[in-house]
């Protein structure tokens, strides 16, 4: 069955490491969607790509990078660890073929920075 | 500037009863309404979604209402399972792959 995996699912690091997380969807979806959750803000978008090579920051993308190589990965780079960047990522992603689309999300990677 | 608010962060209602999360937005392009269902340590699942041309969608136990001109949507759950306790965000779009998500509501649904 077609899938989006994230990794590591649960993540410990220290002020100022960089930090990478990963996201692989087997569905040949074009978009891709990174979020962060957190209490009292929902979720909200990091960074989305519609395909390969293209990358765009949603609206708290400082301090966080994304890269599209393959149709398949999306990897959120968090470039210096912050205690403000512990939070429960998750990735998403959407066919890009329709006008009203569905996105379908990981199971999620909780990061705590100390 | 929340552009979409979910103004209850709880609700708690009895087995077999309806249970109804509101939703109200600011921006009156958003055309593509969606209701997500969490339950902790796993991600968002996708339950019913609305088109703006439309004031009702129904899935099963699930209804979800659009008032345009109050823009505001609820979701009613009938009748309400225990297994129905989640954390409910709804999530809107303008016109774009990009959705904006509320705070959600946590739904608790008492045997």
């Amino acid at each position: 069955d077609a899938e989006i995996t994230q990794s590591p699912r649960h993540k410990i690091t220290e002020t100022g490491r960089q930090v990478t997380l990963a996201c692989h969807q087997t569905w040949n979806h074009n978009n891709m969607f990174w979020y962060r959750q957190d209490l009292g803000h929902g979720l909200r978008l990091i960074h989305y790509s519609y395909g390969v090579h293209d990358t765009n920051k949603g609206e708290v993308s400082d301090g966080y990078s994304v890269s599209r190589s393959n149709t398949e990965d999306l990897p959120l780079t968090l470039e210096s660890a912050a205690s403000s960047q512990t939070s429960v990522y998750f990735c998403a992603s959407s066919s890009g073929q329709g006008s009203q689309e569905t996105q379908y999300f990981g199971p999620g990677t909780r990061l705590l920075v100390l | 500037d929340q552009q979409v608010k979910q103004n209850s962060p709880s609700l708690s209602v009895q087995e077999g009863r309806i249970s109804i999360l509101n939703c109200d937005y600011t921006n009156s392009m958003f055309d593509y309404f969606l209701w997500y269902k969490k339950y902790p340590a796993e991600g968002p699942t996708f339950l019913i979604s609305i088109s703006s041309i439309k004031d009702k969608n129904e899935d099963g136990r699930f209804t979800v209402f659009l008032n345009k001109s109050a823009k505001h949507l609820s979701l009613h759950i009938v009748p309400s399972q225990p297994g129905d306790s989640a954390v409910y965000f709804c999530a809107a779009s303008a016109g774009t792959y990009k959705y904006i998500f509320g705070t959600g509501t946590r739904l608790k649904v008492l045997a």
